[in-house]
């Protein structure tokens, strides 16, 4: 099927925390992953993305992690702040076919101070 | 450089009237996305164009939607004779040729009354 998913739909840590957040896809064929943040009233904003060939790309203060063996995707922040605090969705596509990306529904993050 | 507009950021119709979305993408990008999202979900993929150009419908409902990209302006979401299930956000994202993640507006909140 389409679906990205298998992931808690809220996750609540104290800043300062490291948060990790996971994302199963379910088609082998997906080659480009990305990470996108929403909060509130506003549109996806893009984080990191990671290619197949790859299982593991960082940023600043976030890392993302794929594991192809079993189709497992994973965002950590570093050092989580309050402004962290959001929905992040992750999102799959094939490259070179359709061009369409796959959102999960998203796991909602909180921060505590 | 500035980013995605998405115009009305929010929308107010009755059921059996028409709804206009506009996006207006990123300086340079000529690939342009539509999805739809409902409250506490992920993002639906809709339609996928280019200049003049429908390269991707298999999101777009068969009937009442469409949608359009022209030489000159901006693209537009078209839904006739709303009805309440039509309420969603709907977000327009745009990119230059891929791959390379998608940037995304901050939406058109669309009710029907």
């Amino acid at each position: 099927g389409e679906s990205v998913g298998l992931h808690l739909p809220t996750l609540s840590v104290q800043e300062g925390d490291n948060s990790i957040i996971n994302c199963a896809y379910s088609n082998s064929a997906s080659d480009y992953f990305i990470w996108y943040k929403q909060e509130s009233g506003k549109g996806p904003q893009f984080i990191i993305d990671i290619r197949s060939n790859m299982d593991k790309r960082q940023g600043q203060r976030v890392t993302v992690l794929l594991n192809k063996t079993v189709k497992h995707l994973s965002l950590q922040i570093a050092a989580t702040q309050p402004g962290d605090s959001a929905v992040y969705f992750c999102a799959e596509t094939v490259q070179g076919g359709s061009e369409k990306l796959v959102f999960g529904k998203g796991t909602k993050l909180t921060v505590n101070p | 450089n500035a980013g995605v507009m998405q115009n009305p950021r929010h929308l107010v119709r009755r059921r059996g009237q028409e709804a206009r979305l506009r996006c207006s993408p990123m300086k340079g990008h000529s690939h342009v996305y539509w999805y739809r999202q409902l409250p506490e979900e992920g993002l639906k993929f809709m339609v996928y164009l280019q200049k003049e150009n429908i390269i991707d419908e298999s999101g777009m409902p068969k009937e009442r939607f469409s949608a359009e990209f022209p030489k000159e302006g901006p693209s537009i979401l078209r839904i006739q004779q709303v009805v309440r299930g039509d309420s969603a956000a709907y977000f327009c994202a745009s990119s230059p040729p891929r791959p390379s993640p998608l940037h995304f507006g901050n939406g058109t909140r669309l009710t029907v009354t």
